[in-house]
């Protein structure tokens, strides 16, 4: 059974640097599925916040293209997130998903000083 | 963008009667494969959301037949024949050819 888990730090300074990383298990990230990480901020709804495939090819949401990166590491069957400037507003729930049923179980991030 | 709309943002239901969320897009989902990538997710408090119909009516492994979907282009909507106590949640409308969500629409038990 295909299980992903995400891990990084739960409290970033604004300005600085957001990083997770998603390790797959159960299943081989350089199969045909797309992984991918949406975000949820308190109380709020889902936002996608890009795409990446086992070829390294990424789609990013235009609204935060220019502080995302994704990249894969199939050595280690993870694949992680980037995202720079954070502000008090990426404060959210991050998940990791498989482009259909399995997604983490979501990791807190906190953006304050 | 794909705007994602949906109808009604909330839903207060007796057990065993039916329930319906609406869900429009801005523009078809229709794409070049013929395929078209329309979720319904269910998320209940505390959880990561939970698929329940991929390609608009197709019911997810494990998901009761009480659930269905239907739709084409840019309208779609989420039966639950006999709504059931464990369906309360926010539902989540996502189309997947340049994600978006719907608002989603959060379901209660009368």
């Amino acid at each position: 059974q295909v299980q992903l888990q995400e891990s990084g730090p739960g409290l970033v300074k604004p300005s600085e640097t957001l990083s997770l990383t998603c390790t797959v298990s159960g299943d081989s990230i350089s199969s045909d599925y797309y992984w991918g990480w949406i975000r949820q901020p308190p109380g709020k709804g889902l936002e996608w916040i890009g795409t990446i495939y086992h070829t390294g090819s990424t789609y990013y949401n235009p609204s935060l293209k220019s502080r995302v990166t994704m990249s894969v590491d199939t050595s280690k069957n993870q694949f992680s997130l980037r995202l720079s400037s954070v502000t008090a507003a990426d404060t959210a729930v991050y998940f990791c998903w498989d482009g259909g049923s399995h997604w983490g179980q979501g990791t807190l991030v906190t953006v304050s000083s | 963008d794909i705007v994602m709309t949906q109808t009604p943002l909330s839903l207060s239901v007796t057990p065993g009667q039916p329930a319906s969320i609406s869900c429009k897009s801005s523009q078809s989902l229709l794409y070049s494969d013929g395929k078209t990538y329309l979720y319904w997710y269910l998320q209940k408090p505390g959880q990561p959301p939970q698929l329940l119909i991929y390609e608009v009516s197709n019911r997810f492994s494990g998901v009761p037949n009480r659930f269905s979907g239907s739709g084409s282009g840019t309208d779609f909507t989420l039966k639950i024949s006999r709504v059931e106590a464990e369906d309360v949640g926010v539902y989540y409308c996502m189309q997947t050819i340049q994600p978006t969500f719907g608002q989603g629409t959060k379901l209660e038990i009368k």
